[in-house]
């Protein structure tokens, strides 16, 4: 299985830049995610990347994979309170029903 | 619009009581999976299930079970609730078998608190 770890805490000032960073284990991992849990709310997935790639970008969001440090980053631009939320990066293996989740990273944004 | 319903937002229950919580996706999904998430520690795999009447064990199965009778259901059941289960359950649904792009629909989860 994965191990996923990432930092529990963020604050951030409104309008500017988030980073959330994310390790993992496994490098048979072929595919991340970043979800987003809003308080009192499920899990909603925000994007996700393949191994193949090296980024990905959404409008506000970039995310950043390094396959040789097995690092993964979320980038949030022109950060906004409505960004205020606990992130979960999730990895799974390509014949893996089954993510796995790290700790969260709960992302303060203050005014 | 795609749903994944948990019957029960909150419980409160004593120790020793066996409790069911109740999962229903609408989106015709082949994986139903039960998580439970305590702070510092995410989200951990109790059990999922890739068809009906099929299961296995997640990473911390123990002081669990599951029931999915019908593809749009899939109960968790604690036989004997202890307090260290106290815990938010969530549950998700996937289509794809094989990973996919692996998107995992949730519930909003099931706040146990068990006395």
């Amino acid at each position: 299985g994965e191990d996923v770890e990432q930092s529990l805490f963020l604050s951030v000032r409104e309008g500017d830049s988030s980073v959330i960073n994310c390790t993992y284990t496994d490098s048979s991992s072929t595919y991340l995610y970043w979800y987003k849990q809003e308080p009192g709310a499920g899990l909603q997935l925000l994007t996700y990347i393949f191994s193949n790639m090296d980024m990905k970008q959404d409008q506000r969001l970039t995310v950043l994979l390094n396959k040789k440090d097995k690092h993964l980053s979320l980038r949030i631009a022109d950060t906004q309170t409505g960004d205020s939320a606990i992130y979960f990066c999730a990895g799974a293996s390509s014949n893996d029903y089954k993510l796995s989740f790290g700790a969260g990273t709960t992302v303060t944004v203050r005014a | 619009d795609v749903k994944v319903t948990q019957s029960s937002r909150y419980l409160v229950k004593r120790t020793g009581e066996k409790v069911f919580l109740e999962c229903v996706q609408d989106m015709d999904h082949e994986n139903m999976f039960w998580y439970r998430q305590d702070p510092g520690l995410g989200l951990r795999l109790i059990y999922f299930s890739y068809d009906v009447k099929m299961k296995e064990k997640g990473d911390i199965p123990e002081g669990y079970s599951v029931s999915r009778e019908k593809k749009e259901r899939f109960s968790l059941i604690l036989e004997s609730a202890s307090t260290n289960q106290t815990s938010m359950y969530l549950c998700a649904s996937s289509l794809s078998a094989h990973g996919g792009t692996g998107e995992l629909f949730f519930g909003e989860g099931s706040r146990l608190t068990v006395l």
